[in-house]
């Protein structure tokens, strides 16, 4: 069965910061990972998607690699913005599943002004 | 387009009522897919359908039914409501499945007593 986790559940950072959130799965056989955003009491917005031949995508300040082998995903902001502040979610879609998702717990980041 | 919208917002029900919940999206997706979350949990799986008139269980789809009589909705259905169903309900779709990224509505929390 594919577990994610994510590492860590919070972090607080000052602005301008850079960091990485972490991503890992049980079961390299994926099709696809994706990076969600929630902001409290909303829906998940999706920020970036890699397929499993891809190794990095990027928009904006937002980077996202894979390494579908060792089973982890980084997703990496630059100069973090108090506006960034909200729970990171990966999910990924697993070969087998057909489409269905199967989702990390999140990382809840606050960007401190 | 409005997206994929979820009726209603908030609910608050007692031990043993039922309800429906409702998933509408206007892009004429293939997919769809109701997800629960809980603290600590993530988000899972409840109950899918891959086309009109369809439907398949998800990872936890004990106390839940679905319909999918109209390829725009996607109902959930809760027959005797219990507090160990108190949660956030995302209602999701997607194009097909050869399509990667899924959509997701703005949430339903309901709190059972």
């Amino acid at each position: 069965k594919q577990e994610v986790t994510q590492i860590p559940a919070a972090l607080s950072v000052p602005e301008g910061e850079n960091l990485v959130l972490n991503c890992s799965f049980t079961d390299s056989a994926i099709y696809n990972l994706q990076w969600f955003r929630q902001d409290p009491g909303k829906g998940l917005t999706s920020l970036l998607l890699i397929q499993s031949s891809q190794r990095e995508q990027t928009s904006g300040r937002l980077n996202a690699s894979l390494d579908k082998s060792s089973g982890r995903s980084t997703l990496y902001i630059a100069a973090s913005q108090p506006g960034d502040s909200a729970t990171y979610l990966c999910a990924v879609r697993p070969e087998t599943s057909g489409s269905r998702l199967t989702f990390g717990e999140g990382t809840q980041l606050t960007v401190n002004p | 387009n409005a997206g994929v919208t979820q009726t209603p917002k908030f609910r608050v029900l007692k031990t043993g009522q039922s309800m429906t919940l409702l998933c509408a999206q206007d892009m004429n997706h293939e997919y769809m897919y109701w997800y629960r979350q809980d603290p600590g949990m993530g988000l899972r799986l409840i109950h899918y359908s891959v086309g009109e008139g369809t439907t398949a269980k998800g990872e936890v789809p004990d106390g839940y039914n679905v319909s999918r009589l109209k390829k725009q909705n996607f109902l959930l259905g809760l027959e005797s409501a219990a507090p160990s169903q108190t949660s956030v309900y995302f209602c999701a779709s997607l194009r097909d499945q050869s399509y990667n990224e899924q959509f997701f509505g703005p949430g339903t929390r309901l709190t059972v007593l």
